[in-house]
């Protein structure tokens, strides 16, 4: 049972547009949600978080939107550049439950910033 | 500036071998986990430790155990090595049990078993 779902594998953008990587989860216990960048041959590096006290998070060109009712966040890169062509991995945690800041992840989104 | 640190970076193993995958931090970090990436999957925590001198169960622990030596270092032990568990792993940090804090990865152990 996927508890973090990334519905769509790839996502292609032109250079200085909008990129816009969608998330949904499942768990109602879920209060903490992180994006992470992945390129080949290196660990996830971590991006922006939000918790689910907020519903907008904001960081230079990265935001993430919450939306609690629907179990759904999102990522926008503005302006998206061809270095962000990577895999974006979202993670969340029931963090108020003391569950050790488990992070579980979905299956992440290839991004392409073509030139 | 290290953060986290895995050894090695490569192995391929014959089915049956033992190995242990190592992994230290220096940003003095409470809790460490280790997780196992496969192709069109996400990151699955295999055991974490939430301090040192505890370790617990992630979602696929099975084949795998674990020694968190000293505040900075945490080790998973493949006892006896199957295909199965090829895969790339992934150790990381966190600094606080609990508290809304990323955690913070190396770049993993590239493991093949023949």
């Amino acid at each position: 049972d996927q508890q973090v779902k990334q519905n769509s594998p790839s996502l292609s953008v032109q250079e200085g547009r909008i990129s816009i990587l969608n998330c949904d989860y499942t768990n109602s216990m879920f209060d903490y949600f992180l994006w992470y960048k992945k390129y080949p041959a290196e660990g996830p590096t971590f991006l922006i978080s939000i918790s689910s006290i907020k519903d907008k998070n904001e960081d230079g060109r990265f935001t993430v939107f919450l939306n609690k009712s629907a179990k759904h966040l999102s990522l926008h890169i503005v302006p998206s550049q061809p270095g962000d062509s990577a895999v974006y991995f979202c993670a969340a945690s029931a963090s108020h439950t003391g569950a050790n800041s488990k992070l579980t992840f979905g299956k992440g989104i290839t991004l392409s910033v073509r030139p | 500036n290290a953060g986290v640190t895995q050894t090695p970076k490569f192995q391929v193993l014959k089915t049956g071998q033992s190995m242990t995958l190592q992994c230290a931090q220096d940003m003095n970090h409470n809790s460490m986990y280790w997780y196992r990436q496969d192709p069109g999957m996400g990151l699955r925590l295999i055991y974490y430790s939430a301090s040192e001198g505890t370790t617990d169960k992630g979602e696929v622990p099975n084949g795998y155990n674990v020694s968190r030596l000293n505040k900075r270092e945490f080790s998973l032990r493949l006892e006896s090595a199957a295909p199965s568990q090829t895969s790339v792993y992934f150790c990381a940090s966190s600094g606080r049990q609990g508290a809304n804090q990323p955690q913070h990865f190396g770049d993993g152990t590239r493991l093949s078993i023949l």
